[in-house]
């Protein structure tokens, strides 16, 4: 069975740091890429990143260029989201997701997604 | 980036309506449309990729059409389970931007 499971929810201060995690299991975690997908409260789906385990290949939105780093451990199945430092305005649900690449098509799509991160950052 | 523009942004409906939602992309995306449900506290959930290819577990009475900029997502026969937020996602390029949810109420 596939499954992503995310770290735990997180109260963090602006300006401190953050790490938070997905952990792939169930398929073969170097053959999918993962995404990463940011929800404010009470807003829509947007797309940050999608992440290649197998090499690291990184694809960053112009949105989040730069805000976050996205990366991946693929001993250990799992990729990760992490700021160097937080604002108010990452307040947010977060969620990785396993990304089906159809090559023959050039498209791609979400079909697996981990529960949700929720990340509060207030002083 | 590809806008994504979703209407009506929400939508009341009975048990047994059948239900249409549009996705208009800001340019040509071919056939690369997603559509996904969510509901409240959970994660989103595929329901429909490359336009109208239902994803394996989903329910016949979603279908997906279109190609281009315009999009539709039908349900066929409204259950009281369908009741959630939907979302559009282009797969065009990257970002692969989202609409900004249509959601499906109760009448």
């Amino acid at each position: 069975e596939v499954q992503l499971v995310q770290s735990g929810a997180e109260v963090k201060k602006p300006g401190e740091s953050l790490k938070i995690s997905c952990k792939g299991s169930g398929y073969s975690f170097t053959s999918y890429w993962i995404g990463w997908v940011r929800q404010m409260p009470g807003k829509g789906l947007e797309w940050m990143g999608i992440i290649y385990p197998g090499d690291s290949d990184t694809r960053y939105s112009p949105s989040f260029q730069g805000q976050v780093t996205i990366s991946a451990d693929k001993s250990i199945s799992t990729a990760y989201l992490q700021w160097s430092s937080l604002k108010a305005s990452d307040t947010a649900m977060y969620y990785c997701a396993r990304t089906v690449v159809v090559p023959a098509a050039k498209t791609y799509y979400f079909d697996y997604w981990g529960q949700g991160t929720l990340v509060t950052v207030s002083s | 980036d590809i806008q994504m523009t979703q209407s009506p942004s929400s939508l009341s409906a009975s048990v047994g309506d059948r239900v249409t939602i549009t996705c208009r992309a800001s340019q040509s995306i071919s056939s690369y449309l997603n559509w996904y449900q969510q509901k409240p506290g959970k994660a989103p959930k595929l329901l429909i990729y490359a336009a109208s290819s239902l994803q394996s577990g989903v329910p016949s009475r979603f279908s997906g059409s279109g190609s281009g900029t315009d999009f539709t997502l039908t349900i066929s026969s409204l259950q009281p389970e369908d009741f959630a937020t939907y979302y559009c996602q282009q797969s065009y390029s990257t970002p692969g931007t989202f609409g900004q949810g249509t959601r499906l109420e109760i009448k």
